[in-house]
């Protein structure tokens, strides 16, 4: 069973510009997680999907937005990206509102802003 | 709260050795209560989870133990090999919340 995928693996973008991060969750999961972790620090919490709907976000700025798709994948976008959006951005999945478990991560997506 | 993303504790041992690594967790209501370990450039692993109704699990070199009184979960990995090195991650969740609230970590360092 295939587990939590991200893409792209690395990234490299400059200040202004925006960059968009995909996630594929573990079939049956509904939930969709993101989070950053700059290097050698810890997760912040950036965003929830569960079902279509964004139903939580951390204490990022409004540039920082994603969706949910039908299918249960999601994409985070960050527009007019700084230097210290620089991090590895990590996508969970679990099963969701009813879920009693563990979060599966991703292998995460490393974002370079030049 | 969440993660504040402060600068990881460090914690070193010898090979061979037992490592025990400490979580405060925040909120008392929380009943379930993992431990991830993320090697350099990956994503966190599932390593063990316990639930507020054990104060003790076993796993495969890997212990964890759970004292709701004061709100302390640890992670205790026998005769520790080159290949934990890496942070360890504790995570608290209550019953019907979406939320995961993960400590800020500690890295493990093997010396061989």
């Amino acid at each position: 069973e295939a587990g939590v995928t991200q893409s792209p693996t690395h990234l490299i973008k400059t200040r202004g510009q925006q960059a968009t991060l995909r996630c594929s969750p573990i079939s049956g999961h509904t939930s969709v997680y993101w989070y950053q972790q700059a290097l050698g620090l810890g997760l912040q919490f950036l965003l929830w999907y569960d079902e279509g709907e964004e139903r939580n976000r951390g204490n990022f700025p409004p540039r920082f937005s994603g969706r949910q798709f039908p299918n249960y994948s999601s994409e985070l976008n960050v527009n007019a990206l700084e230097l210290e959006d620089s991090a590895l951005y990590l996508c969970a999945s679990s099963f969701g509102l009813t879920n009693t478990g563990e979060l599966f991560f991703g292998e995460g997506s490393r974002l370079t802003v030049l | 709260g969440e993660s504040v993303g402060l600068h990881l504790p460090t914690l070193s041992v010898q090979e061979g050795d037992n490592s025990i690594i400490n979580c405060a967790y925040s909120n008392s209501a929380s009943d379930y209560f993992i431990w991830y370990k993320q090697e350099s450039g990956k994503g966190p692993q599932f390593i063990i989870d316990i639930r507020s109704n054990m104060d003790k699990r076993q796993g495969q070199r890997v212990t964890v133990l759970l004292n709701k009184t004061v709100k302390h979960l640890s992670l205790q990995i026998a005769a520790t090999q080159p290949g934990d090195s890496a942070v360890y991650f504790c995570a608290e969740k209550g019953t019907g919340t979406y939320k995961y609230i993960f400590g800020t970590g500690t890295r493990l360092k093997v010396l061989a």
